[in-house]
């Protein structure tokens, strides 16, 4: 089975600058896809950046990239110029290319935006 | 309106109580999966359907109970919930035929249930 780990369950950055919020996942699948979702107050459940396992370009959506190290198994979020509406629950998550196409998340890590 | 739907959004029972979390969704996808987040932890998997014939349990189907009616609606049961089920739950769906190059699941706004 696989998991996804996030180490940091509460980061803060201030207000335009730069945060890394870290994920390590654990799976002998060649072929997966792994996400960033961000949980706003609101609760919904909102995609951020998506990355597919096959490809070695590191995928970036404006002011959301990744680091994507397939060998160490890690997937970490890179938020350039952070603003408040960023502060949120943010989980990586772990989707096998194969089957049921079930994902599996990681607990978490709250990001609070100083201002 | 939204493409996937969740109702109720909030939700206030006693234990001992069956209740029913609806869901529905006019994405047009064939699969729909229910998870379960608890405060401070990711989601997990409850139940999921490939199509209205068939349906799985997930890591935590214990106490859970899935009806898919038609493709387009997925609703959980609580045959009679106890206090650790407070959760919130989300729906979610995705399509078989997917794109590699988008292989995502979209989620409903989530219904928060509390059991007393």
């Amino acid at each position: 089975a696989q998991t996804v780990t996030q180490s940091q369950p509460e980061m803060s950055v201030q207000e335009a600058e730069t945060v890394t919020l870290s994920c390590t996942y654990d799976t002998s699948e060649s072929d997966y896809y792994l996400f960033w979702y961000k949980q706003p107050p609101s609760r919904q459940m909102i995609l951020v950046i998506r990355q597919e396992a096959y490809k070695q370009q590191n995928a970036t959506e404006n002011r959301f990239s990744v680091n994507f190290q397939k060998a160490a198994k890690s997937f970490s979020l890179k938020i350039s110029d952070s603003q408040l509406g960023d502060a949120a629950m943010y989980f990586c998550a772990y989707r096998s290319a194969l089957g049921a196409g079930k994902s599996t998340f990681g607990d978490g890590t709250t990001l609070t935006v100083k201002p | 309106d939204a493409d996937v739907t969740q109702t109720p959004r909030n939700r206030i029972t006693k234990t001992g109580k069956r209740i029913m979390l609806e869901c529905s969704q006019t994405k047009g996808h064939d699969r729909m999966y229910w998870y379960r987040q608890d405060p401070g932890l990711g989601l997990r998997l409850i139940y999921y359907s490939f199509d209205v014939k068939d349906i799985n349990k997930g890591e935590i189907s214990d106490g859970y109970s899935v009806s898919r009616q038609a493709q387009a609606k997925f609703s959980l049961s609580l045959e009679s919930a106890i206090p650790n089920q407070t959760a919130l739950y989300f729906c979610a769906t995705s399509d078989s035929n997917w794109d590699r190059a988008k292989n995502i699941q979209y989620f409903g706004a989530g219904t928060r249930l509390s059991v007393l």
